[in-house]
């Protein structure tokens, strides 16, 4: 299958300063791509939808000038974690699905995750 | 918006054993239902995945089944092994659009 690829896979950094996660899609084009948080023994919940070359997309309750989301180009999407604060600390995992052209039933492939923690 | 409810959020069954896990949700537009096997610290797997033109799919060890009607979907593995054990998560796609809304996520354990 098609591969995502997420970096940093883990972070440790101080309150206040700020973090970039990146994902690529190795193997295919994303115009579209997916920013998901998970807290421990959680669920997956969408935070953005990161669009190429236009504004991403935000789901209700999430900052936007708290997470920037930059869709560049059509294999990079980055999430910065502005400020961030021990509240933040979580897993951030991205992913994509089909590429352009094709509908809306194929996987969805997830990148390896970043897991923040701010001390 | 789309809601995904999952049930149980922990299963533990004895290997050999089947294992069967409900979800429902709430946007009848939704098309497209996967489900993900994660383990921990790791990122989520697809293991079977249905559209909403059929009724049920079966890969082996699993099956997935889908009632438009009731608007839930089922994961159902037979023959459970150790290796099962796993957080999985059932998802839907937003009236066929490219986002998915994951489920709360089950536990499931399969002793030896």
């Amino acid at each position: 299958g098609a591969v995502v690829s997420q970096h940093p896979s883990r972070v440790i950094c101080k309150s206040g300063t700020s973090v970039k996660i990146e994902c690529r899609s190795l193997d295919f084009q994303a115009t579209t791509m997916f920013w998901y948080r998970q807290f421990p023994k959680q669920s997956l919940m969408l935070m953005a939808t990161s669009n190429e070359g236009s504004k991403a997309t935000y789901e209700q309750g999430v900052e936007k000038d708290k997470f920037l989301i930059n869709h560049a180009s059509l294999t990079l999407s980055t999430l910065t974690v502005t400020s961030a604060h021990p509240e933040d600390s979580s897993f951030y995992i991205c992913s994509a699905r089909n590429p352009p052209g094709q509908g809306a039933w194929t996987e969805a492939f997830f990148g390896q995750g970043t897991r923040l923690t701010v001390v | 918006g789309e809601n995904v409810e999952q049930h149980p959020s922990t299963l533990s069954v004895q290997e050999g054993d089947s294992a069967v896990i409900k979800c429902t949700y709430s946007d009848s537009a939704s098309n497209y239902f996967p489900w993900y096997k994660q383990e921990l610290g790791k990122r989520p797997q697809l293991i079977i995945d249905i559209r909403s033109n059929v009724g049920e799919k079966k890969d082996q060890r699993i099956a997935v089944t889908l009632n438009k009607t009731a608007k839930h979907f089922s994961l159902h593995i037979t023959e459970t092994q150790p290796e099962d054990s796993a957080v999985y998560f059932c998802a839907a796609s937003i009236r066929g659009f490219q986002k998915l809304v994951f489920g709360t996520g089950t536990r499931l354990l399969v002793s030896p």
